[in-house]
């Protein structure tokens, strides 16, 4: 069975600090892999890894996916209070007995303050 | 773009009672999935469905059924509430097709069964 495992669960900082999420996953026929943001209601989309995209980067925000050791993390640099949500990660398997589930981890709750 | 459409956004049940959860996308999208939302267990697949007329078993289906006739519907059943099925509800639709996709999100259905 597909597993993703994020830690840590929760995390506090301070406005200016530099936080990393992680991301650890067992998967067959490993395809992709997704970061989420959620705040009030829906999550919303962040960046997508692939074996052919390993490392995105958007402003404050960077990921790095390493397909050997099976993980993913996200980098937020200066943290602001807008950062506070959660950050979910997914896998995507290509093809196999687990083809069409997307499958997410427990979610790393970040919250900073002022 | 109306994108994904969850109704109801929020609802108390009675144990024992039936109900159904509303999902609807405009775009044409292949794959859709319900997940449920407890703290500290991220998002947990229920049920999935790659094309119209296929659904599959997630992570947590048991009290739980799904169709999918057409393409733009994907409604969760819960043919006899418990307690324990109070969560927050999440349709989400991603083209398919190609798993490099991301997935979006509706906005959610709060149930409480009491």
């Amino acid at each position: 069975e597909d597993k993703v495992v994020q830690s840590p669960l929760s995390l506090v900082v301070h406005e200016g600090d530099t936080v990393t999420l992680n991301c650890s996953y067992e998967v067959t026929n490993f395809r992709s892999l997704l970061w989420y943001k959620q705040e009030k209601k829906a999550p919303t989309f962040l960046f997508m890894l692939t074996s052919s995209g390993i490392e995105k980067k958007s402003g404050r925000l960077s990921s790095i996916l390493d397909k050997k050791e099976l993980f993913s993390i996200l980098n937020i640099t200066a943290t602001q209070t807008g950062d506070s949500a959660i950050y979910l990660c997914a896998v995507v398997p290509g093809g196999g007995t687990s083809y069409g589930k997307l499958t997410f981890g427990q979610g790393t709750i970040l919250t900073v303050h002022p | 773009t109306a994108g994904i459409t969850q109704a109801p956004t929020s609802q108390i049940l009675a144990a024992g009672r039936s109900m159904t959860l509303r999902c609807t996308q405009d775009m044409r999208h292949n794959a859709m999935y319900w997940y449920r939302q407890d703290l500290g267990l991220g998002l947990r697949l229920i049920h999935y469905s790659n094309t119209a007329g296929t659904t599959g078993k997630g992570e947590v289906p048991d009290g739980y059924s799904v169709s999918r006739a057409n393409t733009d519907d994907f409604p969760l059943t819960l043919a006899s509430a418990v307690p324990s099925q109070t969560s927050v509800y999440f349709c989400a639709s991603r083209p398919g097709g190609s798993p490099d996709t991301e997935a979006f999100f509706g906005q959610g259905t709060r149930l409480t069964v009491v």
